[in-house]
């Protein structure tokens, strides 16, 4: 596709349930990202992809939140046990280039969470 | 550590007013510095970028200069739209991650 994409655009959850998000980069980009967005805030950094090693997971707020892109393209934030403090917007990002600090990132529409 | 501070909003202009929106940072170095824009329902898509010192971004009659003795990228518009109104997000990369100021609201009134 042309841009990045995510699914579900809208999750609600039970407290308790675990939830999948899923991101599809734009076709090539080598590096992803995961940002977290609550209501009214600037996104914040959760963990980042080159390929599909994690090389940075240090945003990741707890245990219960892990992140995989096995084969370097789609990439899955998985939540377990959500909490109500769990409900915010999840965005994905990409770029082409590695460890470039001029380099752009592509946002996909993210997913709404709201844990119940 | 690196940080952006954006302008608390939210900002209420009538239809061709003046915007500025202003973005100080705190970085080691000499980042690039990007704004963003969140249309309504929407993601973040990029507005403008700035690599270096003295470099003015501009898109859509957007513009940014980074200006290194200031610690400065302030969006400037000289004259806004309705369909303007967004959330305005100033953005500084570092590492292998953006750090995102809160935001600035902005409403554009006919």
């Amino acid at each position: 596709g042309a841009g990045v994409s995510q699914s579900p655009r809208y999750k609600v959850a039970k407290r308790g349930q675990d939830v999948a998000l899923r991101c599809d980069p734009i076709s090539g980009h080598v590096s992803l990202f995961w940002y977290q967005q609550a209501l009214g805030q600037g996104p914040e950094f959760l963990t980042y992809f080159q390929n599909e090693a994690q090389l940075d997971k240090s945003g990741l707020p707890s245990d219960r939140f892990f992140a995989e892109r096995p084969e370097g393209s789609v990439s899955t934030l998985k939540i377990q046990r959500t909490q109500q403090e769990d409900s915010a917007v999840y965005l994905c990002a990409s770029s082409v280039l590695v460890g470039q600090n001029t380099d752009t990132q592509y946002f996909g529409p993210g997913t709404r969470l709201t844990v119940l | 550590g690196d940080s952006v501070t954006q302008m608390e909003g939210p900002v209420t202009l009538s239809e061709e007013a003046f915007l500025t929106i202003n973005c100080t940072y705190t970085a080691t170095g000499y980042p690039s510095l990007f704004w963003y824009v969140q249309y309504p329902g929407e993601g973040l898509q990029l507005l403008l970028k700035a690599t270096k010192a003295d470099d003015k971004g501009s898109n859509k009659g957007f513009e940014a200069t980074y200006r290194k003795e200031t610690t400065s990228f302030h969006l400037e518009k000289g004259s806004v739209q309705v369909s303007d109104s967004a959330v305005y997000f100033c953005a500084l990369p570092t590492g292998n991650q953006f750090y995102f100021g809160t935001g600035t609201s902005l409403t554009v009134i006919p």
